[in-house]
């Protein structure tokens, strides 16, 4: 089993919708969560960490299941702008330490 | 400095020779990361640095590979003999502490070995 899973997508949903990913993590223990934004030939960018209890940025909520370990990362009202690769990081510990990445799932916004 | 900086940010080179790529991380980010990501794909863990030690190289891919850091400031992966498939980006992202706000990513090095 790979220590963070992501459905690699395409998910192509129309301007305006919701739409919802999830993350897999195989390290009971792991401590901090996080979700990356990556557009194509850049790099990764944080969107957010993702906290015990859930957060809220705007359009875009995460949450964490320790008991189910994943983590989702929901987008209201999605825009065109929205398009592009998330990247799921989880560190398992709370200090530095190899944090590992999901292979990233495919957001595409069409008019 | 403000962001974490990456030199070059292209390089093309002949098979066989070898290369020096430079990440220059947050000033106060006492851990860096590399990584590597082939067109398409997901980022591959190379090595992290706590200072300028080194816990984890496990994602090194051969004796060819090597990185350095020195004054817990700039780090220098090296990749000699180059092949074809080290043709990549190679990303560095530095952080903390603390280690919960997450990674800053340099925009990398685009390599490509001909």
């Amino acid at each position: 089993r790979k220590e963070v899973e992501q459905d690699p997508g395409p998910f192509n949903v129309p301007e305006g919708a919701t739409v919802a990913f999830n993350c897999t993590y195989s390290n009971s223990a792991s401590q901090s969560f996080f979700w990356y934004r990556q557009d194509c030939r850049k790099e990764p960018k944080l969107l957010m960490s993702v906290y015990s209890s859930g957060n809220e940025d705007g359009r875009f909520t995460a949450q964490l299941n320790r008991a189910s370990q994943y983590i989702s990362l929901l987008i209201r009202d999605s825009k065109l702008s929205d398009s592009a690769t998330y990247l799921c990081v989880v560190n398992p510990y709370s200090s530095a330490s190899k944090i590992i990445f999901g292979s990233g799932t495919r957001l595409s916004i069409r008019p | 400095g403000a962001g974490v900086s990456q030199s070059p940010s292209n390089k093309v080179t002949e098979k066989g020779k070898d290369v020096e790529l430079r990440c220059d991380p947050i000033s106060g980010h006492t851990a860096l990361y590399w990584y590597r990501q082939s067109l398409g794909q997901g980022l591959e863990f190379l090595i992290y640095f706590q200072g300028n030690s080194a816990p984890d190289k496990s994602g090194l891919p051969s004796d060819r590979f090597s990185a350095e850091r020195t004054g817990g400031s700039v780090s220098t992966l090296t990749i000699q003999r180059t092949q074809q498939e080290d043709s990549a980006v190679y990303l560095c992202a530095s952080s903390g502490p603390p280690y919960n706000y997450g990674y800053t990513f340099g925009s990398g090095t685009r390599l490509t070995v001909v």
